[in-house]
């Protein structure tokens, strides 16, 4: 069973910049993982922010960005909005149609 | 622009079989999307459970596999879930997805872009 790893918990400040991190358990992600990137706030369904690694939808706010680091996928947040403060997580697709979600990140804006 | 709303049963019954339904509008689900299955427990993470394109192809979760369909109608313009055997364990919120693609200069572009609200299902005698 494939395992994908964020890290819990991230603290920033208010206008700071914040990097996280989605590892697979199989080894280097890459861009055949075609990476994404979710927001959901409490109550809510999740908010789609970056597509197949580095890509924007049309709602994305400027300030996210995605990439590969280190054999990683990463969402950097830069110039942290108070409403930013919310849970972040990365899917990865794998040959055979699977799709495995991170356990999700908190980010905590403070 | 698609939308997503899925309905069902609020509580199912343990050993009882969960049967959920995503009505699509605004588009197609003959289109080249795969129509995806989300769950999230009380208090924990996202969880793909499968997904099912308009030829009724489907991919599953491993891990449920064994207890999970998914199908859809065309002429309803909806796919739905059943899930059988179910115990408190299966108690979440879920949520429908569109996954879609596009292709560009020598390389594709995957992106689940559209989500339903979600519908809670308690399992519980």
């Amino acid at each position: 069973q494939t395992v994908v790893t964020q890290e819990p918990s991230l603290t920033v400040s208010p206008g700071g910049t914040v990097t996280l991190t989605c590892a697979s358990s199989t080894g280097s992600v890459t861009s055949r993982n075609y990476p994404n990137w979710f927001q959901q706030k409490p109550g809510q369904a999740p908010r789609a922010l970056i597509y197949s690694t580095n890509n924007k939808h049309s709602w994305t706010p400027a300030r996210f960005s995605g990439s590969l680091l280190g054999g990683r996928a990463a969402l950097t947040l830069s110039g942290v909005q108070p409403e930013d403060e919310a849970e972040y997580y990365c899917l990865l697709y794998y040959s055979g149609g699977q799709l495995v979600f991170g356990g999700g990140t908190k980010v905590t804006v403070l | 622009q698609v939308q997503l709303q899925e309905s069902g049963p609020g509580v199912v019954k343990p050993s009882g079989t969960l049967s959920l339904t995503c009505v699509v509008s605004g588009g197609s689900i003959s289109s080249d999307d795969w129509w995806n299955w989300v769950r999230q427990a009380p208090g924990k993470g996202l969880e793909w459970i499968g997904e099912i394109n308009h030829s009724g192809r489907a991919n599953y979760n491993p891990s449920l596999k064994s207890r999970v369909t998914i199908s859809v109608d065309k002429s309803k313009n909806q796919f739905s879930l059943k899930l059988n055997s179910v115990t408190a364990a299966d108690t979440a919120v879920y949520l429908c997805a569109k996954y879609g693609f596009r292709s560009g200069r020598n390389e594709y572009y995957y992106y689940m872009d559209v989500w339903g609200k979600g519908t809670t299902v308690i399992v519980s005698s």
